[in-house]
């Protein structure tokens, strides 16, 4: 397996503008993560998914963010409007059945 | 509410030296806790993963204990490299019905000097 990819490594995008990122969890795994890393807060989890389903998503900042699970091989978290304080390094990871967890390589977003 | 906690911060050691990383959390209640390695603008590798039910695990040059009752978690590096040298993060899974929360440490940012 490839691995968790994330989609895109880099964003650039201006304040305002409607910003998504992508994640291809490893097949198989039944629970979906995503975080966000800054140098103030570390990794602070967003929101997780265990069979597509939405569980906790107390850790949205706001309502500008929100997260989508259609099937078993695919998310997205969506920000809009975008920003500056959003930038950050945007994690997804999954795991099997609360086992270990895997992490992609992130998407660095910039909000100018 | 889970809090962890990853001491020291940062730490410097000559080439060859063993180290001990140290992880605390508040909530013995946990699923497992598992170890990372993240290399400056990369991605989070997994390194070792202890159930609650063991007390450590071995991979390596690594060995990661686990005492529940204390809050206690230790990653032991043997024979230090330079290629070691990376950010290592302590995280715990929270436990309890359909909670299943992976909450981090801050990390500790590790450089070997050759």
């Amino acid at each position: 397996d490839a691995g968790v990819i994330q989609s895109p490594r880099h964003e650039v995008t201006e304040m305002g503008q409607e910003v998504t990122l992508r994640c291809k969890p490893i097949s198989g795994h039944d629970y979906l993560f995503w975080y966000r890393q800054t140098m103030m807060r570390g990794l602070e989890l967003l929101i997780y998914f265990n069979n597509n389903v939405p569980i906790d998503d107390s850790g949205m900042p706001e309502d500008r963010f929100s997260a989508k699970m259609p099937n078993a091989s695919f998310s997205t978290l969506k920000i809009q409007p975008s920003e500056p304080r959003d930038s950050a390094v945007y994690f997804c990871a999954s795991s099997y059945r609360r086992t270990e967890a895997f992490f992609g390589q992130g998407t660095r977003l910039t909000v100018v | 509410k889970q809090e962890v906690t990853q001491i020291p911060a940062a730490l410097s050691v000559p080439e060859g030296e063993n180290l001990v990383l140290n992880c605390s959390f508040t909530d013995s209640a946990i699923y497992n806790l598992q170890w990372f390695r993240q290399d400056p603008g990369k991605g989070l590798t997994s390194l070792l993963l202890i159930q609650s039910s063991q007390r450590e695990q071995t991979s390596g040059r690594l060995n990661a204990s686990l005492d529940k009752s204390s809050g206690r978690s230790t990653l032991y590096i043997a024979a230090s490299q330079p290629g070691d040298s990376a950010t290592y993060l302590c995280a715990v899974f929270v436990s309890g019905g359909s909670n299943y929360k992976l909450t981090f440490g801050k990390g500790t940012l590790l450089t070997v000097n050759p």
